[in-house]
């Protein structure tokens, strides 16, 4: 079936730099997308989603990328703080058995170098 | 606002055994959805409740997995017997509306099962 993957598993970033996590998807009847944070220990922490029929969306030092003619999704991380260290997610919402589901990536985990 | 109650926090079984986990999701909230994690993956849905009707357990593996939210409100996820394979954290969550479009997705902390 489709699924929501990943680029990178991990990735090392310089605390005050700019991080970029990159999730292409299958589903291309996906209409929602949101990125989840998920600290050891503790469940996924909803971060920033968008709409399809968006392709940037901006938060509190967050922006998410939408990019629909090739499948991609990035969540950007402006001056990337220790506490930004974590698993990021990204899900899509499909539909099944009568249900709007998400369906999560398998997660990159982001490191702060201090 | 409490969050999302989650117990234990962490269980250890031999296989064949069984397990029960408990949730009780937010104040208000009428759905309820169980998933499982495999270390290193992404949450996959087991179960969605709607009240205490079931949404969706598409992918529950039934021969061993139950749920159940008699009151709609908590819920009881069972497995029996359990395999190694269902070493995992189960994440309880809930939304107040079933249709989970606005990000309004809140996560307990999870029940780490390990099965020996």
């Amino acid at each position: 079936g489709e699924s929501v993957g990943l680029h990178l598993p991990t990735l090392s970033v310089q605390e005050g730099d700019n991080s970029i996590i990159n999730c292409a998807y299958s589903n291309s009847a996906s209409d929602y997308f949101i990125w989840y944070k998920q600290e050891s220990g503790k469940g996924p922490q909803f971060i920033i989603d968008i709409r399809s029929n968006m392709d940037k969306r901006q938060g509190q030092r967050v922006t998410v990328l939408l990019n629909k003619t090739v499948k991609h999704l990035s969540l950007q991380i402006a001056a990337t703080q220790p506490g930004d260290s974590a698993v990021y997610f990204c899900a899509e919402r499909g539909t099944g058995a009568g249900s709007y589901q998400l369906t999560f990536g398998k997660g990159t985990k982001l490191s702060v170098i201090p | 606002e409490a969050g999302v109650a989650q117990s234990p926090r962490y269980k250890i079984i031999e296989k064949r055994q069984s397990v029960a986990f408990w949730c009780n999701p937010i104040s208000g909230h009428a759905t309820l959805y169980w998933y499982q994690q495999i270390l290193g993956q992404g949450p996959k849905l087991l179960i969605q409740f709607q009240n205490n009707g079931v949404v969706d357990d598409s992918q529950l593996p039934k021969d061993r997995f139950s749920a159940e939210r008699l009151k709609g409100v908590d819920s009881t996820l069972k497995i029996q017997p359990a395999k190694l394979e269902d070493s995992a954290v189960y994440l309880c969550a809930s939304s107040r509306l079933v249709f989970v479009g606005t990000g309004e997705l809140f996560f307990g902390e999870g029940s780490r099962l390990t099965v020996l």
